[in-house]
């Protein structure tokens, strides 16, 4: 079965430093991988998504993240944050070995709070 | 960029009532779309996959005569909350599959959902 998970409900960070939002996953086949932000009052919006490819993905806002096999982890990056990055942040997960094919699995979410 | 409009974005109604909540996609068609629901401590919980032309497939554990859902056209899912009670309070929100290649979840910005 499928499933993710994000081991901090928040992360706190100083503006100007890296952030790292952790996400671990579990599938049976292959894994299709997703980073979504959801700011106040808005809806989610996509960030970033691994499907194969080089390990390093580039997304929107500066933010990468990094798919490790190994230890089927997918932890989302920004090298310097910023105070503005402060939100929702959801990790996702779809099963291309899923007959269904679609179904997206969220994360239970990480609140990033960037101090100025 | 593709947009999803969800409607609407705040109901309140009474117990016993039901509810209607339209999902459109207004420049692409999809032939799936997903509605969860967003609980207060964040997580965002699939309630079931709605596939254009034929029935719903629903997660386990959520109650198809309770959550009707319609997918009736490639640009509309409609999500009825039957004979709503104070439980059923929660964020709902719903997603379209553009299948373009990208195949990127386009999410709409949700409707609160208050029963008194």
């Amino acid at each position: 079965a499928q499933s993710v998970a994000q081991p901090e409900d928040q992360v706190n960070v100083a503006e100007g430093n890296p952030l790292t939002v952790k996400c671990t996953y579990s599938v049976s086949g292959n894994p299709y991988l997703f980073w979504y932000v959801q700011y106040p009052n808005r809806g989610l919006q996509f960030l970033l998504k691994y499907i194969t490819g080089d390990n390093l993905v580039k997304g929107s806002y500066g933010f990468e993240a990094e798919f490790n096999k190994s230890q089927t982890s997918f932890h989302l990056k920004k090298p310097s944050a910023l105070v503005s990055d402060s939100a929702l942040y959801f990790c996702a997960v779809r099963d291309l070995g899923n007959r269904r094919g679609f179904k997206t699995i969220f994360g239970a979410g990480t609140r990033l709070f960037v101090k100025a | 960029g593709a947009v999803v409009s969800q409607h609407p974005s705040r109901v309140i109604c009474k117990s016993g009532t039901s509810v209607k909540i339209e999902c459109r996609s207004l420049d692409f068609q999809a032939t799936t779309m997903f509605w969860y629901r967003q609980f207060p401590k964040q997580s965002l919980m699939l309630m079931a996959t709605s596939n254009e032309g034929s029935k719903a497939t629903y997660e386990q554990g959520v109650e198809k005569d309770k959550f009707l859902i319609n997918h009736a056209s490639l640009t509309l899912s409609t999500l009825t909350v039957t004979s709503a009670h104070p439980e059923d309070s929660s964020f709902y929100i719903c997603s379209a599959l553009r299948g373009t290649g990208d195949e990127k979840l386009f999410f709409g910005s949700g409707t609160q959902l208050s029963v008194l």
